[in-house]
């Protein structure tokens, strides 16, 4: 299947509110509501952020919020601050138990 | 504390095979799946596959099929992903990470990641 499509950058202030979008077809993203979201530090270890579209996994901070509306799903990260500074992977099911990507965005905080 | 820790760096040439190991700590092995995800020099992230440890069933991206396998070793903890008839372009961070699993069941989601291996395909 074919990558998610995202905005290869985005960015904002600190105290900014930025959304990255993720736009797949009617058999991932939109059939589905198994949407996850990970912020990736390069040279780190990806990190869980969203989970079901809409769910935080424990320890995310309540600025991070996903939601979906047909094919694409979006993250929105709230009240900027300089250590969101990352990329950014969407991730959705896309059925026979596969998963599939986005191609990954660059959140930059000015 | 909940860890997964891969095996060193690589250089193998092309047409070799690599496998990469990720030792699991801190929760129950077998109750989890493990997934393999890796990320070429300056692209995104890619899914490979997944293992459920149990019974040992995988699922791979189907243009890697013929070429991976992704195993466990419940005795150790250790799950292994072997890629064969290696190219240049396989050249990449290698992650494996554990399936999100929640009220007994497999979730779509990966929330713990091993530290990454590099991988380099080089003649």
């Amino acid at each position: 299947q074919s990558a998610l499509t995202q905005p290869r950058s985005v960015s904002g202030s600190p105290g900014q509110s930025v959304t990255i979008s993720c736009t797949g077809t009617s058999s991932d993203v939109g059939y589905y509501k198994y949407v996850s979201w990970y912020q990736h530090h390069p040279g780190k270890a990806p990190k869980l952020m969203i989970y079901d579209v809409s769910e935080r996994p424990s320890g995310v901070p309540d600025r991070f919020s996903g939601s979906k509306s047909g094919n694409t799903a979006s993250l929105t990260i709230s009240g900027l601050q300089a250590e969101d500074e990352a990329d950014y992977y969407c991730c959705s099911y896309a059925g026979y138990s596969t998963l599939v990507f986005g191609g990954g965005t660059k959140l930059t905080v000015l | 504390q909940v860890q997964l820790v891969q095996s060193g760096a690589e250089v193998k040439k092309p047409g070799a095979s690599v496998k990469v190991s990720c030792k699991a700590s801190g929760y129950t092995f077998t109750s989890y799946g493990v997934s393999w995800v890796r990320q070429a020099p300056g692209q995104g992230l890619e899914w490979m596959g997944w293992i459920t440890v149990y019974n040992g069933n995988t699922n791979y991206a189907q243009h890697l099929q013929g070429r991976v396998t992704m195993t466990t070793d419940p005795s150790t903890s250790t799950a292994y992903m072997e890629l064969r008839s290696l190219r240049s372009d396989d050249t990449a961070v290698y992650y494996c990470a554990r399936r999100l699993r929640q009220l007994g069941f497999d979730q779509y989601s990966l929330d713990v990641w091993g530290q990454g291996t590099t991988v380099t395909v080089s003649s």
